[in-house]
């Protein structure tokens, strides 16, 4: 089965440091996805793609998130710098919705489990 | 704006003890609403999709249901494996449009079901 890739699978950095995760799409996927979840915020959407443009950033804390997909086959979420309230799971997710017939659901990554101290 | 309320926030089950899980959604052109299941330390994995108002989907013990307003989740005699997260989340927007393709979750049902 295809897969969504993500590194690293635990992260534990120091406050102030760069954090970089990375997300392999599925390969013909035209959206891909960064959704960060927490016990007291569930799955919230952090920014998204589509055919490699930035669609919805809006999620983000600007100040300190960016978020790329330099190629097709590589999207990345960098912090910087890192502070200790955005220790939580962040998963990427890809797919490609349709205007009409079939959608299937957006495959998740494992997620990257990133922990600041 | 997209909203997904789900509830319960929990649901403590006995083997074998019929129930269902309720998501309740406004979205602006609904192009689908999705069940996931998320097992602790995973990512969300895709269960069903719905379309339209009176659409049935089943796998093993799970039948999803759906209205203009909101989707069940029924668990027919479930088993302790059927212990996880459950996620409901909804496709919006107009083919075209840049929010066309988001999908937006709800908090989540965790379901435990007890031998």
């Amino acid at each position: 089965d295809a897969r969504v890739t993500q590194t690293p699978r635990h992260k534990v950095t120091e406050m102030g440091q760069e954090v970089t995760m990375r997300c392999q799409p599925i390969l013909g996927h035209n959206t891909v996805f960064w959704y960060r979840q927490t016990m007291m915020q569930g799955l919230e959407l952090l920014a998204y793609f589509r055919n490699r443009a930035p669609l919805d950033d809006s999620g983000m804390p600007k100040d300190r998130f960016s978020a790329e997909m330099p190629d097709a086959t590589l999207a990345t979420l960098k912090i910087q710098p890192s502070e200790p309230r955005d220790s939580a799971v962040y998963f990427c997710a890809s797919g490609t919705p349709r205007a009409s017939g079939s959608n299937y659901g957006y495959t998740f990554g494992s997620g990257t489990r990133l922990t600041v101290v | 704006e997209d909203q997904v309320t789900q509830s319960p926030e929990a649901l403590r089950l006995q083997e074998g003890e019929s129930s269902s899980l309720n998501c309740s959604y406004t979205v602006s052109g609904l192009r689908g609403l999705f069940w996931y299941r998320q097992d602790p330390g995973k990512g969300p994995e895709f269960l069903f999709t719905l379309y339209s108002a009176g659409e049935e989907k089943e796998k093993e013990r799970l039948k999803a249901t759906l209205t203009k307003k909101e989707s069940f989740l029924h668990i027919t005699a479930p088993k302790p494996e059927d212990s996880a997260t459950y996620l409901c989340a909804v496709l919006g927007g107009t083919a075209g449009g840049t929010s066309y393709g988001k999908l937006t979750f709800g908090q989540g049902t965790i379901l435990t079901v007890h031998p």
